[in-house]
């Protein structure tokens, strides 16, 4: 199957902890985002990668640090995890020059 | 930056019925309107868009209008069906302008 998949699906964790979501497209595009949606389902860009190169980075904590390895990768690394962190992120991809998104099914973050 | 803001935020309606999303925007730059759906436990998608040198598009029983004088946006969806039950987002899009700025989401119910 062509897509944007994400792992894992589901993370529970500790306040203070470190954790990783890993994001993989095999459709080819060149730039990959993060996205954050709330509980309140507002969606807002965090970071955007075209060509392994960071073109997007939003006001968000340095806590939170995007990896591109290729650019059919975008990782999402997240230091001392707070309560306020809890949220769906959802990676997307996108050809260049072309404006559609095609998102993941997101991973959803708890923090007790 | 560019603001979007969209209405309402519930709506509930019968199956059959017509629905009708609204979104406004505040920079005039912007000439990229698209529509994302989201069903439950999914990413975003793509369901219809529109750009700035258009007033209208539809597609099947779905069509999008434009006021560009107004700053304004509309999705139609005829006939509901259970299906077109899910969570409904417009964005904007400036022109050379990598980032999407999404509304605040519409849950849109389809009453069988």
């Amino acid at each position: 199957d062509t897509a944007v998949s994400q792992t894992p699906k589901y993370l529970v964790t500790q306040m203070g902890n470190d954790k990783s979501i890993k994001c993989e497209q095999n459709l080819g595009h060149d730039t990959m985002y993060w996205y954050k949606q709330d509980s309140k389902k507002f969606l807002k860009i965090m970071f955007s990668y075209n060509n392994k190169e960071l073109i997007i980075n939003e006001t968000v904590p340095n806590r939170f640090s995007p990896k591109s390895p290729d650019k059919a990768h975008l990782n999402l690394h997240i230091n001392s995890l707070e309560l306020g962190d809890s949220a769906v992120y959802f990676c997307a991809s996108s050809r260049q020059g072309k404006v559609e998104l095609f998102f993941g099914s997101g991973t959803q973050l708890s923090v007790l | 930056g560019e603001n979007v803001e969209q209405h309402p935020s519930t709506l509930s309606v019968q199956e059959g019925d017509s629905a009708v999303i609204k979104c406004t925007y505040s920079d005039s730059a912007s000439n990229y309107f698209p529509w994302y759906k989201q069903e439950l436990g999914k990413g975003p998608q793509l369901i219809i868009d529109i750009r700035s040198n258009v007033g209208e598009k539809k597609d099947q029983r779905i069509a999008v209008t434009l006021n560009k004088t107004a700053k304004h946006f509309s999705l139609h969806i005829t006939e509901t069906q259970p299906e077109d039950s899910a969570v409904y987002f417009c964005a904007a899009r400036g022109f050379g302008n990598e980032k999407l700025t999404f509304g605040t989401g519409t849950r849109l119910t389809i009453i069988p």
